[in-house]
C-alpha cells in the first residue's frame, strides 16, 4: 500500500541555521512528490514538486528538495531558516495511476527560535 | 488568493443545526476534494469528485453530505454533527489527469457545540 512517512513530528531550529525535514514514501512506481506548508489556521500551500528529471528541485521561499530513489526519500532543505518559516510541513506522494490522488504524511511542525 | 475560495472561514454550530460549507475554484480544474484536519491528526480525505461525479467516499458518516453541482463548486452539507466533528475542513482542486498536485483553500474552522 502507498504511504508517506515523516519521522519527525516536531523540529526546533535556530534562526539562520540550516534545516532538513525528512520524508520517506512507499509506492510501487516512480512517484510524483510534493511538499506543502501550512501556517496556523490556513490551508496548504505548495512549496515544490518533483515529477521527473533533475532530482534536486527548487521551490518557493528558498526551499529545495532532493529525490533519492534508492532511499525512497524526498527530504526538504533550506540553508538558512527565517522566523517566518515556522509552520507545519507536509510531504505527499501523487499516485499517477489513480488520477494524481495525493497521499499525505502526518506532517512536521517546525519551530524557529531567535 | 489561492484560486480556491472557501466560505465561511469560521463556523460555530449546535448539534441540531444544519449548515453548509462552500468551496469555489476558478482554475479550470476538474477534480475537487474535501479533507478533514483535526488537531494532531493526519489529513483525512473525505470525498473526491471528478467531473462532478463522486468517485471516493472514505467511510464518512452520513451526517456529512457533499454536493458538486458543477466542476467549479463543491458543498459540504452538515446536519446533527457531534463535538468530535470540530476541525478544519479543507477543500482542494486539481487537474485530475495531470497529477500536478492540489490547490487548497484556506479552510473552514468548524466548532460544534
Amino acid at each position: 500500500a502507498q504511504s508517506v512517512t515523516q519521522p519527525d513530528i516536531h523540529i526546533t531550529v535556530s534562526e539562520g541555521a540550516s534545516l532538513e525535514l525528512r520524508c520517506n514514501y512507499s509506492y510501487g512506481a516512480t512517484p510524483y512528490l510534493f511538499w506543502y506548508v501550512q501556517s496556523p489556521g490556513q490551508g496548504l500551500q505548495l512549496l515544490l514538486k518533483y515529477f521527473s528529471g533533475d532530482t534536486l528541485v527548487q521551490g518557493i521561499k528558498g526551499f529545495e528538495a532532493e529525490f533519492k530513489r534508492s532511499q525512497s526519500s524526498f527530504n526538504l532543505r533550506k540553508p538558512s531558516v527565517h522566523w517566518s518559516d515556522a509552520a507545519e510541513y507536509f510531504c505527499a506522494v501523487g499516485l499517477y495511476n489513480q488520477g494524481g490522488k495525493l497521499i499525505f504524511g502526518q506532517g512536521t511542525e517546525l519551530s524557529v527560535k531567535p | 488568493e489561492t484560486g480556491v475560495t472557501q466560505t465561511p472561514r469560521h463556523l460555530v454550530m449546535g448539534m441540531t443545526n444544519k449548515k453548509s460549507l462552500k468551496c469555489e475554484q476558478h482554475l479550470g480544474h476538474n477534480a475537487m476534494y474535501w479533507y478533514k484536519q483535526s488537531a494532531k491528526k493526519p489529513l483525512e480525505l473525505m470525498f473526491v469528485y471528478n467531473f462532478k461525479e463522486q468517485t471516493e467516499n472514505n467511510s464518512v458518516p452520513s451526517r456529512f453530505s457533499p454536493e458538486c453541482p458543477n466542476s467549479s463548486h463543491l458543498f459540504l452539507h452538515l446536519h446533527t454533527l457531534q463535538p468530535e466533528d470540530s476541525a478544519l475542513y479543507l477543500c482542494a482542486s486539481s487537474q485530475e489527469d495531470r497529477g500536478f498536485g492540489y490547490t487548497f483553500g484556506s479552510g473552514t474552522r468548524l466548532t460544534v457545540v
